[in-house]
């Protein structure tokens, strides 16, 4: 069966530093995967899309890495900051109008 | 204004209660979605309606009754509620036609307690 693998565990990472949060998928040939954003309390945000045929996305300190052949994407906060304390979701999809399903996402703590 | 909203934020009931959640979205997308979020945190989608068609539906109890009256409403009502059926409901809409992109766009959420 399909399955999305997130570490679970809390990533605690000090202000300034390069948060780096695995997303490993399993039975899957995604042709894009989405990254998101959960803070306590809230809906889930969209931060950044990558499609299979596309290495690496940028967008302001976010980076997102796409290895189809690792199964594999990583994501990356650069200089990080408290304020991007937050749960962080992938959500790996087929083909658009297939069904969006999330990994069970990594929390952040960024300390100052 | 708000994109995605719904209604109510919090909901607290009887086992064995019927209730409903509201959901409604501004934003013109075409499809919308109902995703449950339990304790441990793990969002799973139930339903998902494009053009007001349901073209997911998740192995969910059929006490789950979802309704889409127009592209810009999606509802869920709830027969028979159980104490497992607590937990956040999250509603979202993403345009997958012409030229979107299926980002979702999630509402604040629907904190259901079944006592």
């Amino acid at each position: 069966s399909q399955k999305i693998e997130q570490n679970s565990e809390a990533l605690n990472i000090q202000e300034g530093k390069t948060a780096t949060l695995t997303c490993n998928y399993t039975n899957y040939s995604p042709a894009y995967l989405q990254w998101y954003r959960q803070d306590p309390g809230r809906g889930p945000v969209f931060l950044l899309l990558i499609r299979e045929n596309e290495k690496e996305k940028r967008k302001e300190r976010l980076k997102v890495t796409f290895d189809t052949t690792l199964k594999q994407s990583l994501f990356h906060i650069t200089a990080s900051q408290p304020a991007d304390s937050a749960t962080y979701l992938c959500a790996p999809r087929m083909t658009a109008g297939n069904k969006l399903t999330f990994g069970g996402g990594t929390r952040v703590l960024v300390k100052p | 204004d708000t994109a995605v909203s719904q209604t109510p934020k919090y909901l607290v009931t009887q086992m064995g209660n019927d209730k409903s959640i509201k959901c409604e979205q501004n934003l013109g997308h075409d499809t919308m979605y109902w995703y449950k979020q339990d304790s441990k945190k793990f969002l799973k989608i139930m339903f998902s309606y494009n053009n007001k068609e349901l073209i997911i539906n998740e192995t969910v109890p059929n006490r789950f009754s979802p309704k889409s009256p127009d592209k810009a409403h999606l509802n869920l009502h709830i027969n028979s509620l159980e104490l497992g059926d607590s937990a956040v409901y999250f509603c979202a809409s993403s345009q997958e036609g012409g030229r979107g992109r299926g980002e979702l766009f999630f509402g604040e959420g629907s904190r259901l307690t079944v006592l």
